[in-house]
């Protein structure tokens, strides 16, 4: 089983949807989590942290639930530049600094 | 800041040759990361460093692989020999951590390496 896994996708959806993507982990000592973009051919970039009581930053919000071990992103309102690949992210517990990445779900938003 | 600067930006290379990727971490940060990106595993973690001294080199596939960190400004990936099977892109990232639990890790632009 992959640390962690992410849904496959790809998906396709209109502008102006509300899309959601989850994500869970196996290693119940992950320390902090995150979603990370990557536009087609280049570098992975931060999106934004994933809190314990939930964050919002604009129209994306995020969740976690360390009891199920499942992290969310959900996009409101999505816009054609939304269109990317959404990285869940873990960062391992103790004083290791790795970050384990998902295989990533890809979104094309349609005009 | 200019962020990580990796080199080459492509390389084509033929399978038995070896090959040198080379990244500049952002200054002043203490972590450096080296990942490789296919379309079948998708991010994996090669190799990480603190202060040049590697850390954990449990992602490193084989004995083909090394990475060294001579410097904090410097690091080198080299493939001897190179095999079709590492084509890839290669990202090195940094990062500064500092005395929080975390800070945010940058990527270079990645090298695509292409084994014929």
């Amino acid at each position: 089983r992959k640390e962690v896994e992410q849904d496959p996708g790809p998906f396709n959806v209109p502008e102006g949807a509300t899309v959601a993507f989850n994500c869970t982990y196996s290693n119940s000592a992950s320390q902090s989590f995150f979603w990370y973009r990557q536009d087609c051919r280049k570098e992975p970039k931060l999106l934004m942290s994933v809190y314990s009581s939930g964050n919002e930053d604009g129209r994306f919000t995020a969740q976690l639930n360390r009891a199920s071990q499942y992290i969310s992103l959900l996009i409101r309102d999505s816009k054609l530049s939304d269109s990317a690949t959404y990285l869940c992210v873990v960062l391992r517990g103790g004083s290791a600094r790795q970050l384990t990445f998902g295989s990533g779900t890809q979104l094309t938003v349609l005009p | 800041d200019a962020g990580v600067i990796q080199s080459p930006r492509h390389e084509v290379t033929e399978m038995g040759q070896e090959v040198t990727l080379r990244c500049k971490p952002i200054s002043g940060h203490d972590y450096l990361f080296w990942y490789r990106q296919t379309m079948m595993r998708g991010l994996e973690l090669l190799i990480y460093f603190n202060n040049n001294v590697p850390i954990d080199d449990s992602g490193m596939p084989e004995d083909r692989f090394s990475a060294k960190m001579p410097n904090a400004s410097f690091s080198t990936l080299k493939i001897q020999p190179s095999e079709p099977r590492d084509s890839a892109v290669y990202f090195c990232a940094s990062s500064f951590p500092g005395t929080g639990v975390y800070t945010e890790a940058f990527f270079g632009q990645g090298t695509r390496l292409t084994v014929v």
